[in-house]
């Protein structure tokens, strides 16, 4: 099966900059996540959908990231304005379903450097 | 919320056995996750348990002791493409089943 497929591969940007990425998941997978991932520390959890419904998207700052999951399928996320603390790796992953057991599988992931 | 707590980094020599352990301290728990991430790649998917106990796949093999907060990941025969970060994750009770992740433990295996 395809996996996880993100894009871009690499971004970089000027502080205030507008960015977005873009996820497309496993087919047939409806639960999605977006991690953010600074060098060196585990992914932290951004926003959940389950189909296109948001699940948590307590930890994401909303002031200037944004995401959505239209028609269930592909997901974007956007970040308005960004800041130098926005460098990272983003990585979206799917899984078949939300149950405990189902193991998250993720994309390359975009890197992000702001300037 | 959850703490979760791994070793920063570890070295081992290749066709050696090596111990990643990882603690938890979680408002409540419904299974835990190691997950293997090569530099600049995808974290892929390694082993699952929501039971006490150990799981082996292969080469690699899982423990988890709910009671303790404890697993470990157990890494037999070491090879060179072993390096690698490996990251644990643990599932809350909450409705929504997200996992959330350790630092990660920096392997690096030497000849």
């Amino acid at each position: 099966e395809a996996g996880v497929a993100q894009s871009p591969r690499y971004k970089i940007i000027e502080k205030r900059q507008s960015v977005a990425f873009w996820c497309n998941p496993i087919s047939g997978h409806a639960t999605l996540y977006w991690y953010q991932q600074i060098l060196g520390q585990g992914p932290k959890l951004l926003i959940q959908f389950q189909n296109n419904g948001v699940v948590d998207d307590s930890q994401l700052p909303k002031d200037r990231f944004s995401a959505e999951r239209l028609k269930g399928v592909d997901s974007t996320l956007k970040i308005q304005p960004a800041k130098l603390e926005d460098s990272a790796v983003y990585l979206c992953a799917s899984s078949l379903v939300e149950g405990a057991g189902s193991p998250l599988h993720f994309g390359n992931g975009t890197r992000l450097t702001v300037t | 919320g959850q703490n979760i707590d791994q070793p920063t980094e570890m070295t081992a020599t290749e066709g050696a056995i090596v111990q990643i352990n990882c603690t938890y301290q979680t408002s409540g728990f419904n299974g835990l996750f190691w997950y293997q991430q090569h530099a600049g790649e995808a974290p892929t998917f390694l082993s699952y348990n929501v039971l006490d106990g150990l799981e082996e796949k292969g080469r690699f093999s899982s423990f988890l002791s709910r009671s303790k907060g404890y697993s470990y990941l157990l890494l037999k025969e070491l090879q060179m493409k072993d390096s690698a970060s490996y990251l644990c994750a643990v599932r809350d009770e909450g409705g929504s089943y997200i996992p959330t992740f350790g630092r990660g433990t920096s392997l690096i295996v030497h000849p």
